[in-house]
């Protein structure tokens, strides 16, 4: 039930775009996108509920597409400090109750940004 | 405010030792997850509180981890006799709301070696 995540790695140049997706074989109550450096917390970047929305700050939004289960998070005019691992989590539905399940997060996306 | 704190920040154990783990929440969130970390994985789930009571406990690898949060705040993670394969980094979060499947802010984390 781990959401799978592509690519794993990407390179950038400061001031390029990128696209981060993911994806659930399973209907899915909410995604979270969450952002790591290497030895720090996860920081939480945005969360989208089922429904299908799409969501943004600044220069990084994303979508969900509740129809295909999958999820884009999109980093536009990118920064040094957008370098990190970045992760999506999943919480699936649980049509019975209504609520949502653990979360389970992918295995990460590496972005670097370099100048 | 202040944000998601745990203690210690780092933990060497000799195999067989028991270790706790301390997860101090935002002040006010109800919920609070404890996840288990891996070199270059994304976290895994270990356990789910609300308030005080365990909601969740489907995630801990087996009956030597065990965690609680009797006043509905602080929150213990304990391994009891430790093995090399505890070895992670031990992510606490905590979400203002009163239901999984909403935003998480999770701590620094414990990086528990044992030798």
């Amino acid at each position: 039930q781990q959401p799978v995540q592509s690519p794993q790695a990407v390179i950038l140049r400061e001031g390029e775009d990128a696209v981060i997706n993911c994806s659930s074989s399973k209907a899915l109550y909410s995604v979270h996108w969450y952002r790591q450096k290497h030895g720090e917390a996860p920081v939480f970047l945005m969360i989208l509920l089922k429904g299908g929305e799409q969501k943004g700050h600044d220069k990084i939004s994303a979508s969900f597409n509740e129809k295909k289960q999958q999820s884009s998070l999109y980093l536009t005019a990118s920064q040094l400090s957008y370098s990190g691992t970045y992760f999506c989590g999943t919480a699936l539905h649980n049509r019975n109750t209504g609520t949502a399940s653990k979360l389970t997060f992918g295995t990460g996306t590496r972005l670097q940004v370099t100048l | 405010g202040a944000g998601v704190s745990q203690s210690p920040r780092y933990k060497v154990a000799k195999r067989g030792q028991d270790v706790a783990l301390r997860c101090d929440p935002i002040s006010g969130h109800v919920s609070l997850f404890w996840y288990q970390q891996a070199l270059g994985q994304g976290p895994e789930f270990l356990t789910y509180f609300q308030n005080e009571a365990q909601l969740d406990k489907s995630g801990l690898p087996s009956d030597r981890f065990f965690a609680e949060r009797p006043e509905g705040s602080v929150s213990t993670l304990k391994i009891q006799r430790t093995q090399q394969e505890d070895s992670a980094v031990y992510l606490c979060a905590s979400s203002l709301v009163r239901a999984r499947g909403y935003e998480q802010y999770f701590g620094p984390g414990t990086r528990l070696t044992v030798t």
